[in-house]
């Protein structure tokens, strides 16, 4: 099976622009959730989507948001960019909803967003 | 709310000794699991161990093993036989709802010495 992959990898964007990544679960897998990780916060978490409905949300402001699809795959949005928002943006898929013991998270490779 | 906390941001072990991982956590729910997480240099993050809360008996995976007191919120990882390739930055994590939502400590990062 294929990993999660995440597009793009890299990703470079002007203060106040926006920005939408992409996240490409394990086929099968319905839970898409989405983290931040900086230096000084470590990781956070974003949110999580399972079957298009977004089901958890982390503290952040309503400039990030996330969607997903029938197919499963997940974007994430990010608008009126800050400096702060310079990331790795990581995404993990699993298989389980809730209270299924066996909904490991397995993570994709991120995308590393830099905002000047 | 649940906090996770590492209280050791870098540790050093020679290759082939053991070295061990501390981590603490804080919550009022009664189940949950516990994992830990390794991320390398190329910031691929990779599950290395999982505990369920419910379980009494100390997860175990090669030479990857776990040291969880519950009544203590403790949840150690021990890595045997330590090899090269386990240097990286190991992540504890914790989550109350079968593993959809997960909080993250501060990280310890691990350099393994030849």
């Amino acid at each position: 099976k294929a990993g999660v992959t995440q597009t793009p990898r890299y990703l470079i964007k002007t203060r106040g622009q926006q920005v939408t990544l992409s996240c490409s679960p394990i086929s099968g897998h319905r839970s898409v959730s989405w983290y931040q990780q900086t230096p000084g916060q470590g990781l956070q978490f974003l949110f999580e989507y399972f079957s298009e409905t977004q089901r958890n949300k982390g503290n952040f402001p309503g400039r990030f948001s996330g969607r997903q699809f029938s197919n499963s795959r997940s974007e994430m949005n990010v608008s009126t960019l800050e400096l702060g928002d310079s990331a790795l943006y990581l995404c993990a898929s699993s298989s389980g909803g809730r209270n299924i013991p066996t909904s490991e998270q397995y993570f994709g490779p991120g995308t590393r967003l830099t905002v000047t | 709310a649940q906090t996770v906390t590492q209280s050791q941001p870098e540790m050093s072990v020679q290759e082939a000794e053991t070295v061990t991982l501390s981590c603490t956590y804080d919550t009022s729910e009664s189940n949950y699991y516990l994992f830990w997480y390794k991320q390398p240099p190329s910031r691929q993050m990779i599950l290395v161990i999982r505990q369920e809360a419910y379980k009494q008996q100390n997860a175990t995976e090669n030479r990857f093993s776990v040291n969880f007191q519950k009544a203590a919120k403790s949840f150690s990882l021990k890595i045997s036989d330590s090899q090269l390739g386990d240097t990286a930055m190991y992540f504890c994590a914790f989550t109350d709802n079968a593993g959809n939502m997960l909080t993250f400590g501060g990280g310890t990062r691990l350099m393994v010495k030849p």
